[in-house]
This record gives C-alpha cells, structure tokens and sequence, in this order.
C-alpha cells in the first residue's frame, strides 16, 4: 500500500536561517506531489506542486522553493527564513491532479 | 479567480443534532469536489468525493454530500453528529478547465458536546 512521510514533525529555526522539509512516497510511482501550507482561519494555501522529477510549479511567490530531485521526494526549501514563514506543512500525493490526494502527517515551523 | 467558500467558520452542537455545513466554489466549468476531515491531532483525511453522477455522494462515517450545479454547492451533511465527529472540515474542488491542484475553503470547526 501507498504511504507517505514527512519530516520533522516540529521545527524551530532562527530567522534568516536555511530551511529542509522533505517528503516521501512509498508504493507508487510517478506521483503527483504537492506542499500545502496550512494556518489557523485561512484553510490551505498551496504552495507548490510536481507532475515529475524536476518539474515545479510555484503558485504563491515567496521565499521558498521547492525541488523534486528524485520521482517520490519532494522537498521544500528556503535560503533565510522569515518570520512569516511560520506554520504547518503539509505534503501531499495523487495519483491525477484531479483526483483525491493522500497527506502527510504535517511539520509545524515555528520561526524565532 | 478560482475560489472555494465555507460559510461556517466554527458549529457548535449537541450529540444527535443534524449536521449542515456550507460549501459554494466560484463559477469554473466542470469541477471534481471534495470533502476532508482533519480529527484533532490526525492528518487530513478524505471523507467523500463527486467526480460526475448521482449528485448525492455518501461517504465514511455516515457523511454525505449533495452537488447542486445551479447554485455552485456541494454541501455536506450528517443526520445525527456523535462527540467523535469533532473535528475541522473542509471543502475542496478541482476545477477541471484550469485547475492546477485541490483549492481548498477555510475550513469549518465542528464542536460536539455529549
């Protein structure tokens, strides 16, 4: 059966310091890939999506990216963070762009 | 712009009461529509989903939901919530024509007090 992992679970980084969240898929191949960003009273903001290995679509500009170096991982980045970068993550997969996605068990970056 | 509106921000009932939480998206052709729950502590899970035909769609947990075209909806309902049914829910739709991926709503909080 198909899993997904997403790591950490919470994160507390300094501001202006990098950022690493990475996100696996077992038991398929070729996934559709997504991070969303979750806050309190605004429901879920997608952030990037994948279709394949190094193929991102960016839907909200800010300071983060996103890569896809291998065809079930997906990482979400960020050079300096902001305080504003704080929330919960959320990865997630689908088979099709339409169909239902599968999400990860979320990490919650507080930035100090 | 597409968009995806829930009306409740936060529901408050007592056990055995009747559920009916809101759902409306902007006007975008063809939709696939989706309702998650998220239990306190747990991750996102899928509850019920329409792709296309018989617009009332029964899901886990004794959900449903019901499409209407005409007036851009997909509410969901539960004849009698149980304490365990607290939780967030959200509505999200795929919009066929040019989508990219799932646009969420807001959110809705579900209380239920025994």
């Amino acid at each position: 059966s198909q899993t997904i992992h997403q790591w950490p679970a919470t994160l507390v980084q300094p501001v202006g310091s990098p950022l690493s969240l990475e996100c696996t898929v077992e038991g398929t191949s070729n996934p559709n890939l997504y991070w969303y960003r979750q806050a309190a009273g605004r429901g879920l903001q997608l952030l990037f999506y994948s279709v394949g290995i190094g193929q991102i679509s960016s839907e909200v500009p800010q300071n983060l990216s996103a890569s896809r170096p291998q065809d079930r991982q997906f990482i979400l980045s960020s050079k300096k963070l902001l305080l504003s970068d704080s929330g919960f993550y959320l990865c997630a997969w689908s088979v099709g762009r339409a169909d239902g996605y599968t999400f990860g068990s979320g990490t919650r970056l507080t930035v100090v | 712009a597409q968009s995806v509106s829930q009306h409740n921000h936060h529901v408050i009932l007592s056990e055995a009461a009747s559920l009916e939480l809101g759902c409306n998206y902007s006007y975008g052709g063809t939709v696939n529509l989706f309702w998650y729950v998220q239990y306190p502590g747990q991750h996102l899970q899928l509850l019920l989903k329409y792709f296309s035909g018989d617009p009332l769609v029964k899901g886990i947990k004794g959900f449903e939901a019901e499409f209407i075209k005409s007036k851009f909806s997909f509410n969901l309902r539960k004849p009698s919530v149980q304490w365990s049914d607290t939780a967030e829910y959200f509505c999200a739709v795929f919009f066929n024509q040019a989508g990219t991926a799932l646009i969420f709503g807001k959110g809705t909080t579900l209380s239920v007090s025994s």
